[in-house]
Parts: C-alpha cells; structure tokens; sequence
C-alpha cells in the first residue's frame, strides 16, 4: 500500500525567507503523480504544483518549486520569498493508478 | 466557474441521527472522491467512484457510512445513526482520470459535521 510521510508537522519562518517542506513517500508504481495542496484558514483545498513521475525536470509554479527524487522517493517543496499569504496546512499527495493518498500535513506560519 | 459543490456547509446533530452529505462534481469530471479530515488523523480516504461505480470504500466503517452516486452530477455520503466521533469536516473532491491526464482533485469547500 502506498503511504505519504510528511515529517515536520510544525515550521515557521520570517516573511521574505525561503522554505522547504519535506515529503517522502512509498510506492511499487512506476507512473504516478505527486501533488502539493495548500489549506488556508479558510479551509479550502488549493492544489499549488504538480509532478509527473516519468518526468525529470522539477515542476515550478512562481516562488513555489519541487525537489522531486523519484529513487530516494522524495518530494520536497521549495517556497520561495515566503508572503504572510503562505500561511497554511500544507499536503503533499501521491495519486498512483486511482487514488490519491493524503500526508498528515505541516502546519506552516510566516512570521512579519 | 466550474468548482465542487458541496451541501451543508455546515450540520450540528445529536447521535444516533441520520446525516446526508451532497456534492456536486465539476462537470465533465470521472472520479469522485469523499474524504474525512480530523486533526489527530488529517485526511482519511472513505471512498471513491469512478465513472459512477465505486471502486474502493475500505477507508468507511462499513456498518454506518453509505457512500453512492445516484447520477453523475450527485454523490452522497449518508451516515446512520451517527455518533460523536463521526464529528470531522467531510470533503468531496472530483477530478479526471484517463490518458495522460495528471489527475489533481478539485475539492469542495467541506462540510463541517458536529455530532453532539
């Protein structure tokens, strides 16, 4: 069974500073997807970057970017200029042939 | 503005009560996802739907949570009879599943459960 392992519960850092959230995860699959969801305050759901597993290049969206390491299966996220708006849960996500498993999040603050 | 939408926002109730949850999927998306958020437990996956056919429930307590879609523009997620500790926000989420399609789930806003 595939697992997510999200080992920082907790960070917080100073507005303007770069961050990096950790992921790994366990899989026998070759083609799978990996997300990143942001869950503001107000609780919805928002999918910030993407990556397909059969491709080498690190996904990019803006200040956020992954450290995709599919043999180590590690999936970090890199924040960048961190904004006072990043405050969040963050989760990172596994989708393999149909479901998409969740970790239990990291709770990220940016501090002014 | 395509997005899932789901009722009740929110729902306060006494054990042992019956609860409905409804979500309407984007249009035009294949899988169906319901998941149950909990601070000690995060996001638990109770069930899935693709194409309309369920496909995987085994994250459910089989013996009170429902999960069906009566058509393509529905899903529900009953709970009966419900108890404390079903207290959680449910989420819908749909998405598209085929080809190379990468397959991220749009989620709903959630319903907030209390079970007093």
């Amino acid at each position: 069974a595939q697992t997510v392992t999200q080992s920082q519960p907790e960070m917080s850092v100073q507005e303007a500073e770069t961050v990096t959230l950790s992921c790994t995860y366990d899989t026998s699959e070759n083609n799978y997807y990996l997300f990143w969801y942001k869950q503001p305050p107000s609780r919805q759901m928002i999918l910030v970057i993407r990556q397909e597993a059969y491709k080498q290049q690190n996904a990019t969206e803006n200040r956020f970017s992954v450290n995709f390491q599919k043999a180590a299966k590690s999936f970090s996220l890199k924040i960048s200029d961190s904004q006072l708006g990043d405050t969040a849960m963050y989760f990172c996500a596994f989708r393999g042939d149909d479901k998409i498993i969740f970790g239990k999040g990291t709770r990220l603050h940016i501090l002014p | 503005d395509a997005r899932v939408t789901q009722t009740p926002r929110h729902k306060v109730t006494e054990m042992g009560q019956e609860v409905t949850m409804r979500c309407q999927p984007i249009l035009g998306h294949n899988t169906v996802f319901w998941y149950r958020q909990t601070m000690m437990q995060g996001l638990e996956l109770l069930a899935y739907f693709r194409n309309r056919a369920p496909l995987d429930d085994s994250g459910m307590p089989k013996d009170r949570f429902s999960a069906e879609m009566p058509d393509a523009t529905l899903a529900t997620l009953k709970i009966q009879p419900s108890e404390p500790r079903d207290s959680a926000v449910y989420f819908c989420a749909s998405g598209w599943r085929g080809g190379l399609a990468g397959g991220e789930l749009f989620f709903g806003e959630g319903s907030r459960l209390t079970v007093l």
